[in-house]
């Protein structure tokens, strides 16, 4: 069975940083398309990143410099870096796989950006 | 960026009725295309992919058609556990894009 637990959310000041863990059991981050999307409040979703088997990345523009993806092979886990935030940041966070599509989803992390 | 456009926006429909949800590509998308279901406060869920594979353990009821820049997702018969938000997802360029949702509401 495939399980994604994401981790790192929280309320975070604008201009703050945090850092989303999605630890990955039943599939290997590492051979799959892994990607965070996410939810604002009663909004529809949004895909932020992805991150290729092969490793190359690709973001959304609305992150695009200021969120890093990446994943540790050796503990089955994806990352997503995301700094400068601002309040509309604030969302849902889930970390989903494995390919073009989201085969696989975990329950989210939130992440509230707000003074 | 390619925009997606659903319709309707929502949709009232009893058990039993047949509800169609189209989606619309600002351009060509070949068939990289993914339709999900979402019931409030959980993570979406895979059911259909490439525009009309049916995702293993997904009922049967539920079927997705189109190529190019039209496509349909169609359930045939509405069951009580069908009632949820419904997006669709372009994978052919980047940035990946979804549809602004179809919320299925009980009649």
């Amino acid at each position: 069975e495939v399980q994604l637990v994401e981790s790192g959310g929280g309320l975070i000041q604008p201009g703050g940083s945090l850092r989303l863990s999605c630890a990955a059991s039943g599939i290997t981050v590492s051979s799959n398309y892994m990607s965070w999307v996410r939810q604002a409040p009663g909004k529809g979703l949004e895909w932020v990143s992805v991150i290729y088997s092969g490793g190359s990345t690709y973001y959304a523009d609305s992150v695009k410099g200021r969120f890093t993806i990446s994943r540790d092979n050796s503990k089955n886990t994806l990352y997503l870096q995301m700094n400068s935030l601002r309040v509309e940041d604030t969302a849902v966070y889930y970390c989903a796989g494995a390919g073009r599509s989201f085969d696989y989803w975990g329950q989210g992390t939130l992440v509230t950006v707000s003074s | 960026d390619i925009q997606m456009t659903q319709s309707p926006s929502s949709v009232s429909a009893s058990v039993g009725d047949r509800v169609t949800i189209t989606c619309r590509a600002s351009q060509g998308i070949k068939s990289w295309l993914a339709w999900y279901q979402q019931k409030p406060g959980k993570a979406p869920k895979l059911l259909i992919f490439d525009a009309s594979s049916l995702q293993r353990g997904v009922p049967s009821r539920f079927s997705g058609s189109g190529s190019g820049t039209d496509f349909t997702l169609t359930i045939s018969s509405l069951q009580p556990e069908d009632f949820a938000t419904y997006y669709c997802q372009q994978a052919n360029s980047f940035p990946w894009t979804f549809g602004q949702g179809t919320k299925v509401e009980i009649k």
